[in-house]
């Protein structure tokens, strides 16, 4: 079946330490975005992808990395520059040549601090 | 993207219709209102977009008012498993661009 797999499900960072969360899709779209969600909110855009070797900075791009090596893979790095990473992280996808077409998730990573 | 507004809370009785308002007063000619919802530890479920005109899928309906101003997300008959956050986002229909996700509305359907 065609769709976003986010993974792991589930991550627990030390202080200072980097990690990485992975997002692929196999669903052929040209646009990926990374949100953050904090308990009782909304998403919040951290990055976003239109097309590969390209990505543009969102609301919160403070203390994250990304890279668009490949069109279906859009990992987030979360720097240790980032003080408060506890937070749902959600990937999401987009055809981007069909104007109006809607954004596809994954099932998201809960990251948490040890 | 324009932005919008959503009371943060509303009930149903399960089985009656479910009325979701949302405002979107700054939208402009060529922005889509979508409407996601997201089951908790879920990631958003896509359920249905429109420009101007009134559409309806298998999941609900979209009412979009004249003036473009205003729009309300009906699920005909709800049952306990819509229970949920409903977000409205508003988005530009041409180019590239991102969208911008508020609070929603947390949405609870009562036996």
């Amino acid at each position: 079946d065609g769709g976003i797999t986010q993974s792991p499900k589930y991550l627990f960072r030390k202080e200072g330490q980097n990690v990485t969360l992975s997002c692929e899709q196999n669903l052929n779209h040209d646009a990926m975005y990374w949100y953050r969600q904090d308990p009782g909110q909304g998403l919040r855009l951290i990055y976003y992808s239109q097309i590969v070797n390209d990505f543009q900075k969102g609301d919160i791009a403070e203390g994250y990395s990304v890279s668009r090596e490949k069109k279906e893979s859009f990992p987030l790095t979360v720097t240790s520059a980032q003080k408060n990473p506890t937070a749902f992280y959600l990937c999401a996808s987009r055809r981007e040549g069909d104007s109006n077409q809607p954004q596809h998730f994954g099932d998201g990573t809960r990251l948490s601090i040890l | 993207d324009a932005k919008t507004t959503q009371p943060t809370s509303m009930d149903c009785a399960e089985g009656r219709a479910a009325n979701l308002p949302c405002n979107h007063s700054t939208i402009s000619g060529n922005e889509y209102v979508y409407w996601y919802r997201q089951i908790h530890s879920q990631g958003p479920q896509y359920i249905i977009h429109g420009l101007k005109n009134n559409e309806t899928n298998e999941m609900a309906s979209l009412i979009i008012t004249e003036d473009r101003k205003s729009s309300t997300l009906i699920l005909p008959h709800a049952t306990l498993r819509d229970t949920a956050v409903y977000y409205c986002i508003v988005r530009v229909a041409e180019g590239r661009g991102k969208s911008t996700f508020g609070d929603g509305t947390t949405l609870t359907v009562k036996p």
